[in-house]
């Protein structure tokens, strides 16, 4: 079945910094991913989405990369802030069944 | 962007008794579904909670131990049976219908459950 995990646990950044996060994925028939936010206590926010026909796309500081290849997918935040420590998650759709199946989540902590 | 609240936010139960978790969404919406995060963790699907039938449950969760309604396309609910220790999670009801083409899911709060 679809996995979907993640390399780090933990990253620290420094404020101002660019923060990478990255995902991998294991059931290429994903037609699309999307990354989460989570801050303390509250419920996952969306940040960005992705189309598995696509190999980047850019929002407001941040970019997400698809790398199909290698089943690999980031996150990246520019200047990061302290508002951006949170948990991300990225997680994989699977049209068959419209079910989102989450990864493992890394927790961001922005030093100031 | 769909408005979910849940109820309660945050309980502390008692072993072996049950507790029904609230889903209130400000628009109708086709798709509903529930997901547990235990301590610490990632978001695991429950179910999908289909208005008018039955639940469609994912491998590992049963309808005995968490059955859900869906009255209606605003409104569903998630009762935890039998409680143990290990139903201590944050139960997080989802809504699906972005306007977006890629049917972003949005999410509540989450209930915090404790189970002594």
């Amino acid at each position: 079945g679809e996995s979907v995990g993640l390399h780090l646990p933990t990253l620290s950044v420094q404020e101002g910094d660019n923060s990478i996060i990255n995902c991998a994925y294991s059931n290429s028939a994903s037609d699309y991913f999307i990354w989460y936010k989570q801050e303390s206590g509250k419920g996952p926010q969306f940040i960005i989405d992705i189309r598995s026909n696509m190999d980047k796309r850019q929002g407001q500081r941040v970019t997400v990369l698809l790398n199909k290849t290698v089943k690999h997918l980031s996150l990246q935040i520019a200047a990061t802030q302290p508002g951006d420590s949170a948990v991300y998650f990225c997680a994989g759709h699977l049209a068959a069944g419209n079910k989102l199946t989450f990864g493992g989540g890394t927790r961001v902590l922005v030093k100031p | 962007s769909a408005v979910i609240s849940q109820k309660p936010s945050r309980d502390i139960c008692q072993r072996g008794t049950s507790l029904t978790i609230q889903c209130q969404v400000d628009s109708q919406v086709t798709m509903m579904f529930w997901y547990r995060q235990q301590p610490g963790q990632s978001l695991t699907l429950i179910a999908t909670a289909n208005q008018g039938s039955e639940a469609t449950y994912e491998s590992g969760f049963v309808i005995d131990k968490f059955p859900i309604s869906r009255p209606n396309l605003t409104f569903s609910t998630l009762t935890v049976s039998n409680m143990s220790p290990e139903d201590s999670s944050i139960y997080l009801c989802s809504v699906g219908g972005g306007a977006k083409n890629t049917g972003e899911l949005f999410f509540g709060e989450g209930s915090r459950l404790t189970v002594l």
